[in-house]
């Protein structure tokens, strides 16, 4: 199985500025990499796929990169709605299509 | 635009089975387009897939619950189901219904999740 790992656990960042996430996997998973929003009381909203590939709807401050077993996830200039969790989910090997731990995005 | 909304009880004993349905409009649960997915996540584990069922009659779990869970869908009703025996403490976490395009394998679509406490 392809364990994810996402660092940090917390990152704390003040509105406006630029906030970075990482996402690493256990073997090379080549771009079959997802990124999530979870906001408390909402459903999941699918970010990014495909490493670098924006889903339906999601602003241009939400970037993916990476290939291989490295990731990132970079939000520009964070906005209110920005402040939650994060996870990223490898489905390379699929299934399961493994999830990291999460990255919780607070207000600095 | 799909839309996922589940149900079920919030809270279940020990030991019993816990079933949930999940609800859906704007898409349907006979397009051979999509699998239909459970997953769950709690404080200790994260999210975690638990398994998917696809209009073939293909079902898959993980390994980690196969013993206990069965996924199932209900054409008529456009819904999917979940059921979980053997409930422990362990099983308390917020289950979601997601659709999963075929190929693609990442989740596109998400209910918003229901809380369900396993307590003796």
């Amino acid at each position: 199985e392809v364990v994810v790992t996402q660092s940090p656990a917390t990152l704390s960042v003040s509105p406006g500025e630029r906030a970075t996430l990482s996402c690493r996997a256990s073997q090379s998973i080549g771009s079959h990499l997802a990124w999530y929003l979870r906001i408390p009381g909402q459903a999941p909203r699918l970010l990014i796929y495909g490493a670098s590939t924006r889903a339906t709807g999601i602003p241009a401050r939400f970037s993916g990169s990476g290939s291989g077993t490295e990731f990132t996830l970079t939000i520009s200039s964070l906005q209110s709605e920005d402040f939650a969790v994060y996870y990223c989910q490898q489905y390379s090997n699929w299934p399961p299509g493994t999830f990291g731990q999460g990255t919780k995005l607070e207000i600095k | 635009q799909v839309q996922l909304q589940e149900s079920g009880p919030g809270l279940v004993k020990t030991s019993e089975t816990l079933s949930l349905t999940c609800a859906v409009s704007g898409g349907s649960v006979s397009s051979g387009n999509y699998y239909w997915n459970w997953l769950r996540e709690s404080p200790g584990k994260g999210l975690e897939w638990i398994g998917y069922f696809h209009v073939s009659g293909a079902t898959n779990y993980n390994v980690s619950l196969k013993s206990r869970v069965t996924i199932s869908v209900d054409t008529s009703k456009n819904q999917l189901s979940l059921k979980v025996t053997s409930l422990t403490a362990a099983d308390t976490a917020i289950y979601y219904c997601a659709r999963a395009a075929a190929a693609l394998y990442y989740f596109d679509s998400w209910g918003q999740g229901t809380l369900v406490t396993v307590s003796s």
